[in-house]
């Protein structure tokens, strides 16, 4: 069965150094998008991407972060300048949106350490 | 208001009974619905889709009622592998972002 991969599964990294999260869709979804999951907390939408674009962005998507697909398979996400709030889960997830309900499928997570 | 509520739970029960979860989304142009579940520290895994007909899938049942924006999730004949913390969610004014409910945690005891 196609899966969400998602490297590396831990990321240590300084306050204020820049991060790249990996993660590689289904081959046949059209959309893909990050959620991040502070430890005990629920999982927020950070944003969407489709036909190389953002398709939309929650507050928490501020200048800091950007999305990249650079070839294609690879869909990263960046961190900027990472400040000890960014650590989390960060999933990756993709979507056939030609399917019924445009089910989103994730990734087994980054988890991201800002030290 | 929280736009997709849920009861945290825990909800401890033993093997073989039904527990019922209960969701409240506040954005009635929500336009998808669905049962994720999340076992500790790894991804949401999706379990099934909701609608106002209702679905089955083996064991789990789901319900939609739009009129009191309210969804549910029956779970017949609790197994040990069932223990999961279950997440209500709803998509926004598109269906290209998923809104997560806190979460409900389930414990099935043997």
């Amino acid at each position: 069965e196609p899966e969400v991969t998602q490297t590396p599964s831990h990321q240590v990294t300084q306050m204020g150094q820049e991060v790249i999260l990996r993660c590689v869709p289904i081959s046949n979804h059209l959309y893909f998008y990050w959620y991040r999951q502070i430890l005990g907390q629920k999982v927020e939408f950070l944003v969407s991407f489709y036909n190389n674009e953002i398709s939309e962005k929650s507050e928490i998507f501020d200048d800091q972060f950007s999305v990249e697909r650079p070839d294609g398979s690879n869909f990263t996400l960046k961190i900027r300048s990472t400040k000890l709030e960014d650590s989390a889960m960060y999933f990756c997830a993709s979507s056939d949106p030609r399917g019924r309900d445009n089910e989103q499928f994730f990734g087994p997570g980054t988890r991201l350490t800002v030290l | 208001r929280k736009e997709v509520e849920q009861d945290p739970g825990p909800f401890n029960v033993p093997e073989g009974a039904t527990v019922a979860f209960n969701c409240t989304y506040s954005n009635s142009a929500s336009q998808s619905f669905f049962w994720y579940r999340q076992d500790c520290r790894k991804e949401p895994k999706l379990l099934m889709s909701v609608y106002s007909s209702g679905n089955e899938d083996g064991r789990f049942t789901a319900q939609l009622n739009r009129a009191s924006q309210y969804i549910s999730l029956l779970i017949r004949d609790s197994k040990l592998s069932d223990s999961a913390t279950y997440l209500c969610v709803a998509s926004g004014d598109s269906s290209y972002k998923l809104i997560f409910g806190s979460g409900t945690r389930l414990l099935v005891r043997p």
